[in-house]
């Protein structure tokens, strides 16, 4: 079982509505998650980061962790034709700086 | 946020011959900087970790004397390819950790094409 699973979509929505990304994880040794933004060809660009359980809000962005299910959730309200991009979860230990990467989901949002 | 620059952004090389990525942290000191790969529709692949002042730490399967890395300093280091061949292009980005808190900051990435 790979420690980072992620549906590589890809996913289209219309502009507005609200799209939710997830991934699952095995490694409960996990304790920061982070959501990151990839634009084709660029570096990723960190959105947010949880640490632990818990959720955590910034502006239309909402991550989500349930580190009972080992799940991990991202969701964008009001979605916007430039938040179409491929959105990458990303845990890491704590007291570390590794980060293990999920495939990453491509997310189109139509105007 | 902070600034990671990454160069170049692109490069087409002929095989055999050997490159050199630079990956800066503008403003910030970075002990820590990491090297990934990403190939088409794949997820970043972590090669190594490079600490400023010693030796970089290799993944399980990357080849330490293909794929040099030097930290001389707390806001460069750089990834030499060495002696390319046509199934090493791919898209290798840096990023690196502030000496203080838990984000990382990612360079915008280099396009290598081996012929």
């Amino acid at each position: 079982q790979k420690e980072v699973e992620q549906d590589p979509g890809p996913l289209s929505v219309p502009e507005g509505a609200i799209v939710s990304l997830n991934c699952t994880y095995s490694n409960s040794a996990f304790q920061y998650f982070m959501w990151y933004r990839q634009y084709s060809r660029k570096g990723p660009e960190l959105l947010m980061y949880t640490y632990s359980s818990g959720n955590k809000e910034d502006g239309r962005f909402t991550a989500q962790v349930d580190k009972s299910s080992k799940y991990i959730s991202l969701f964008i309200r009001d979605s916007q034709p430039s938040d179409s991009a491929t959105y990458l979860c990303a845990p890491r230990r704590g007291g570390s700086e590794k980060l293990v990467f999920g495939k990453g989901t491509k997310l189109t949002v139509n105007p | 946020g902070a600034v990671v620059s990454q160069h170049p952004s692109w490069v087409i090389c002929k095989s055999g011959t050997s490159v050199k990525i630079e990956c800066r942290s503008l403003d910030f000191q970075a002990t820590t900087m990491f090297w990934y790969r990403q190939f088409p529709k794949q997820s970043l692949m972590l090669m190594a970790t490079s600490n400023e002042g010693s030796k970089a730490t290799y993944e399980q399967g990357v080849e330490k004397d293909k794929f040099l890395i030097n930290h001389a300093s707390l806001t460069l280091s750089t990834l030499t390819v060495t002696s390319a061949h046509p199934e090493d292009s791919s898209f290798y980005i840096c990023s690196a950790a502030a000496t203080t808190g838990e984000k990382l900051f990612f360079g915008s990435g280099t396009q290598l094409s081996v012929l």
